[in-house]
């Protein structure tokens, strides 16, 4: 078993309906986790990060973390095609300058115009 | 601000050559990483650095090694290349100074082909 499982999609939606990305992992000493965007032949690009549970909101997105499921939520609002890319879920076990990143395998989203 | 940048963009290799990726970064961040991408596989962590002069393993560290002398430069030397080493090569780099504030930046990539 993964330590941390990801839906790889694909996934389509219509321009404008809320997305909804998650991930569940196994190990519950992990901290932070972490939601990153990936365009086509290029670098990840970290998105949001968010320490132990709870929401935490930028623009049109909100990741959200309930430690006692497992699980952990990207909500993309109002989505537009620029934001077709694959996104990535990842977690670290000890504390940032330690950190190891342990990452879901991606979800491929396309907003349909 | 250049951020994170690595070269080469694209390399082929045959089996038993050796090559250096060049990572390099200009935002004065300790941490340094390297990860490979598979598909079906995600990230995985290859080596990371905390600091200059202190490197450690990451989760598949064989067939690689890294070097820090200074911080703002990480390079992955590729000992004697195999075909399984075929990838798409990340580098990054980080800096946090406490819990609430952390910032990453990842390279756009090295395209790996070992024939």
């Amino acid at each position: 078993q993964k330590e941390v499982e990801q839906d790889p999609g694909p996934l389509s939606v219509p321009e404008g309906a809320i997305v909804s990305l998650n991930c569940t992992y196994s190990n519950s000493a992990f901290q932070y986790f972490m939601w990153y965007r990936q365009y086509s032949r290029k670098g990840p690009e970290l998105l949001m990060y968010t320490y132990s549970s709870g929401n935490k909101e930028d623009g049109r997105f909100t990741a959200q973390v309930d430690k006692s499921s497992k699980y952990i939520s990207l909500f993309i609002r109002d989505s537009q095609p620029s934001d077709s890319a694959t996104y990535l879920c990842a977690m670290i076990l000890f504390g940032f300058g330690n950190e190891k990143l342990t990452f879901g395998t991606g979800t491929r989203l396309t907003i349909i115009p | 601000n250049a951020g994170v940048t690595q070269t080469p963009k694209f390399q082929v290799l045959k089996t038993g050559q050796s090559m250096t990726l060049q990572c390099a970064q200009d935002m004065n961040h300790e941490y340094m990483s390297w990860y490979r991408q598979d598909p079906g596989m995600g990230l995985r962590l290859i080596h990371y650095s905390v600091g200059a002069g202190i490197t450690d393993q990451g989760e598949v560290p064989n067939g690689y090694n890294v070097s820090r002398s200074t911080t703002e430069d990480f390079p992955l030397r590729l000992l004697s290349a195999a075909p399984s080493q075929t990838s798409v090569y990340f580098c990054a780099s980080s800096y946090s100074s406490d819990t609430s504030s952390y910032e990453q930046y990842f390279g756009p990539g090295t395209r790996l082909t070992v024939t």
